[in-house]
């Protein structure tokens, strides 16, 4: 079935670090790939989101390719800050219920 | 602000209990979804409604009942819960019932069941 295997976490950067939060998927067809985060007290929202091969999403400076050769989706950033500390979810859904298949969660942490 | 509205932000209620969680978008969004989030996990689907039927019952016990009175609002009736059903309880909207097409989430309400 499909599913979606995600980083563990907790991860704790400093500001203006790198980030790189790996997430890989296993799915029959052809998915579409999102990331999704969660402050605290919220629901989720939409980070960014790739609906073909070789695509790239891209918002708020995150970024994450679709490479369909690596089955993978990994979230970067070129320099965090503390406002993006939050959960952070790599979804799929690959079926015409768009139902969204979600990793576990991955917990970001940016001190000063 | 979240386009998806939920009310109320928190409820507790006792095992005997009848209460009800509301959904409301207005983006014209035709497909709409209940999920249940554990803490430090998840979302988990619960229902998912398309042009206001039911599409998708993901196993979910008789004692929630979800309700979709017309395109903007959906409701999750709640009957006799049990304590392990405390949760938060997300509503989501997309604009179709399609794969490529985003969910948009409300801030969810925060169950306690006593």
């Amino acid at each position: 079935g499909d599913s979606v295997t995600q980083m563990e976490g907790p991860v704790t950067l400093s500001e203006e670090a790198c980030l790189t939060i790996n997430c890989t998927y296993t799915a029959t067809g052809y998915p579409s790939l999102f990331w999704y985060v969660q402050y605290p007290g919220e629901g989720l929202q939409l980070l960014l989101k790739a609906t073909k091969a070789d695509d790239k999403g891209s918002n708020k400076g995150f970024e994450a390719t679709y490479r369909k050769e690596t089955t993978s989706f990994h979230l970067e950033k070129g320099s965090v800050q503390v406002s993006d500390s939050a959960v952070y979810f790599c979804a799929l859904s690959s079926d015409g219920a768009n139902n969204l298949f979600f990793g576990t969660g991955t917990r970001l942490t940016v001190i000063p | 602000d979240t386009e998806v509205t939920q009310t109320p932000k928190h409820l507790v209620m006792g095992m005997t209990n009848k209460k009800s969680l509301k959904c409301e978008q207005h983006m014209g969004h035709r497909a709409m979804y209940w999920y249940k989030q554990k803490a430090k996990k998840p979302p988990e689907l619960m229902f998912v409604y398309s042009y206001e039927k039911l599409s998708i019952n993901e196993s979910v016990p008789s004692r929630f009942s979800p309700e979709c009175p017309n395109s903007s609002l959906l409701n999750l009736h709640l009957h006799a819960l049990q304590p392990e059903d405390s949760a938060l309880y997300l509503c989501a909207s997309s604009r179709l019932l399609r794969g490529d097409s985003p969910l948009h989430f409300g801030n969810g309400t925060r169950l306690t069941v006593t």
